[in-house]
């Protein structure tokens, strides 16, 4: 099993609508969590931490689930600016820590 | 959070030669990161930068082909060495933020596309 896991999409969904996919771990021991935004061509920018209790920034909202080892993002009112691959990032913080990057989601939103 | 300037953003190179990134931040950080993203792919961490001591590299990847300078808290360079076209893929340096478990995360440079021919 790979040490996160996303699906890879593409989602395309009308603008307005509401998206949501999920993030899967493998290592229970995982302690920081976040998502990150890349549009094409450009560097990887923090979209939102993901806390244990959940977490909301306007539209989007992210929660954990350490049970079953998965966190999502949910974006409501989807707008064509949130176009953009949405990366899960999971950091295991050991001794030495460990990013791990999943591969990202590809978002695609229809005028 | 910090800001990173990345150097060059894109290049062209012939197979055998070498490349020399260049990352600049504007405020001193104490590790710097350096990732590999290669087409269609996620990032892939090279090294870990240290000021004053040698990097860490992960499993993969090596000092002789991918050398990282940190001559101090702001600036890092890593070179890709020997290039071949295997080599071609989008180059990232990184920052953690001061307090990563609450503010969240780090911070990318803009990347360098390179492309070995």
């Amino acid at each position: 099993r790979k040490e996160v896991e996303q699906d890879p999409g593409p989602f395309n969904v009308p603008e307005g609508a509401t998206v949501a996919f999920n993030c899967t771990y493998s290592n229970s021991a995982s302690q920081s969590f976040f998502w990150y935004r890349q549009d094409c061509r450009k560097e990887p920018k923090l979209l939102m931490s993901v806390y244990s209790s959940g977490n909301e920034d306007g539209r989007f909202t992210a929660q954990l689930n350490r049970a079953s080892q998965y966190i999502s993002l949910l974006i409501r009112d989807s707008k064509l600016s949130d176009s953009a691959t949405y990366l899960c990032v999971v950091i295991f913080m050991n001794r030495d820590d460990k990013i791990i990057f999943g591969k990202g989601t590809r978002l695609h939103i229809l005028p | 959070s910090a800001v990173i300037s990345q150097k060059p953003s894109r290049d062209i190179c012939q197979r055998g030669t070498s490349l020399t990134i260049q990352c600049q931040v504007d405020s001193q950080v104490t590790m710097m990161f350096w990732y590999r993203q290669q087409p269609g792919q996620s990032l892939t961490l090279i090294a870990t930068a240290n000021q004053g001591s040698e990097a860490t590299y992960e499993s993969g990847f090596v000092i002789d082909k991918f050398p990282i300078s940190r001559p101090n808290l702001t600036f890092s360079t890593l070179t890709v060495s020997n290039m071949s076209p295997e080599d071609s893929s989008i180059y990232l340096c990184s920052v953690d933020s001061a307090d990563r478990a609450l503010l969240g995360g780090y911070t990318f440079g803009s990347g360098t596309r390179l492309t070995v021919v």
